[in-house]
């Protein structure tokens, strides 16, 4: 079975630029998350789709990120514009049932 | 809100020694509780879980209880491997909604031969 396929892995963009990231979930997998890992600490719930709808975004900073997820599979994280407090590591994971969360390999990003 | 706390690392241990790594968290309700590791490279992968009070997750040699009285879940293992060599991240899930995982810091475990 695939797992979680994310890319790209790294990025380095200057403040101000725009980034987006793309992920593609397990096959079947209903659920999709993107989380943020700042260089340090644990990661953090950006946001949660199920299927192509949004069930939570409460730690999104909705006025530079953005996601989507067409038809209910891909799903894309974009940043517009970045700062520099936006260095991390960008995971995507899915589930098809409670508890178990598949992770990818995560996206890298350096603002300069 | 729901916060884990996890000891701080890096843990630096001897090969075959024994390993503790501690976690405590704050929830309301019944959160499932969940052990997941990274390897250098790679991406969080899911170690153990326990999904309610006196329950034991294991896997690998792993082990962790759920332990409701002291809202903590310990991993620990008996002798550990330089391949044991990662960041162990504890986290919980809320038992409501659609199970957000709220993650400790991490702990980096250095294993030496």
């Amino acid at each position: 079975e695939a797992g979680v396929a994310q890319s790209p892995r790294y990025k380095i963009i200057e403040k101000r630029q725009s980034v987006a990231f793309w992920c593609n979930p397990i096959s079947g997998h209903a659920t999709l998350y993107w989380y943020q890992q700042i260089l340090g600490q644990g990661p953090k719930l950006l946001i949660q789709f199920q299927n192509n709808g949004v069930v939570d975004d409460s730690q999104l900073p909705k006025d530079r990120f953005s996601a989507e997820r067409l038809k209910g599979v891909d799903s894309t994280l974009k940043i517009q514009p970045a700062k520099l407090e936006d260095s991390a590591v960008y995971l995507c994971a899915s589930s098809s049932q409670a508890y178990e969360q598949y992770f990818g390999p995560g996206t890298r990003l350096t603002v300069t | 809100g729901d916060s884990v706390t996890q000891m701080e690392g890096p843990v630096t241990l001897s090969e075959e020694a024994f390993l503790t790594i501690n976690c405590t968290y704050t929830a309301t309700g019944y959160p499932s509780l969940f052990w997941y590791v990274q390897y250098p490279g790679e991406g969080l992968q899911l170690l153990l879980k326990a999904t309610k009070a006196d329950d034991k997750g294991s896997n690998k040699g792993f082990e962790a209880t759920y332990r409701k009285e002291t809202t903590s879940f310990h991993l620990e293992k008996g002798s550990v491997q330089v391949s044991d060599s990662a960041v162990y991240f504890c986290a919980l899930s809320d038992s409501t909604g659609f199970q957000k995982l709220v993650f400790g810091t991490g702990t980096r475990l250095l294993v030496s031969p």
